[in-house]
């Protein structure tokens, strides 16, 4: 059981919008801003949003990201086919004293 | 090029342990806090520890206080992780990343490695 909240899956057809939710609490996601990774089969997780809406250089606009209070999206637009990934949010957690991660969301390109 | 590359992963029985090393380099390795992040054959990720760039302060999980301790040497630009009494659920691929900062003051990994299987198993 992740400490963030993750929907285990979600889908969509390409040049849509989808969005996944990352759940959490006062002590994490309530308190610090949490970012975004992108792991395709295979491959190690790379960081695709943080902070106010920052991206890595190669990392399209179609991502962003929102948060209120202690809940946070990722949403990503015109969906492509190479989107298709895993998708996990992360923040620190002050009552742990560390990170936690969702349990992320194998995301489908129909 | 900004790279971590880690080693040390391998088969060991339950009960033993496995040092993990990852070499940095292409940044100011003492700059930076890094981390230790896990995940298990099929599953996602987890944090496992962490420590900031002096190494004077480590956290770590507590699915693996007492038993893992990270530490780095600043000097040979390499970040440890020291596994003992190493269990089956440990059984994962380790990954060393990068704890950068932004502007916002937010936290996030910004460099990964490509990772070393970890295998508890009799």
């Amino acid at each position: 059981q992740s400490v963030l909240t993750q929907p285990p899956s979600a889908s969509g057809t390409p040049g849509q919008r989808v969005t996944i939710s990352c759940s959490g609490s006062s002590s994490n996601i309530g308190s610090h801003a949490e970012s975004w990774y992108q792991q395709l089969p295979g491959a190690a997780p790379k960081v695709l949003i943080h902070g106010n809406n920052g991206r890595p250089s190669g990392v399209p606009d179609r991502f962003s990201r929102s948060k209120s209070g202690t809940s946070a999206s990722l949403a990503i637009s015109g969906l492509q086919s190479e989107d298709e990934a895993d998708y996990y949010c992360a923040a620190w957690d002050d009552s742990l004293n560390g990170w936690v991660f969702g349990g992320g969301t194998r995301l489908t390109v129909l | 090029e900004v790279q971590l590359l880690e080693s040390g992963g391998g088969l060991v029985q339950p009960g033993g342990s496995l040092r993990l090393s990852c070499a940095a380099s292409g940044f100011i390795f003492s700059s930076y806090a890094m981390s230790w992040v896990r995940q298990a054959p099929g599953k996602g990720l987890e944090w496992v520890a962490g420590t900031i760039g002096s190494g004077s302060i480590t956290y770590h999980a507590d699915a693996v206080r007492g038993r893992f301790a990270i530490s780095r040497d600043n000097f040979k630009n390499t970040l440890t992780l020291q596994m003992d009494s190493l269990r089956a659920e440990d059984t994962a691929v380790y990954y060393c990343a990068r704890w950068s900062r932004d502007d916002s003051n937010a936290d996030f990994f910004d460099i990964w490695g490509q990772g070393t299987m970890v295998t508890v198993s009799s």
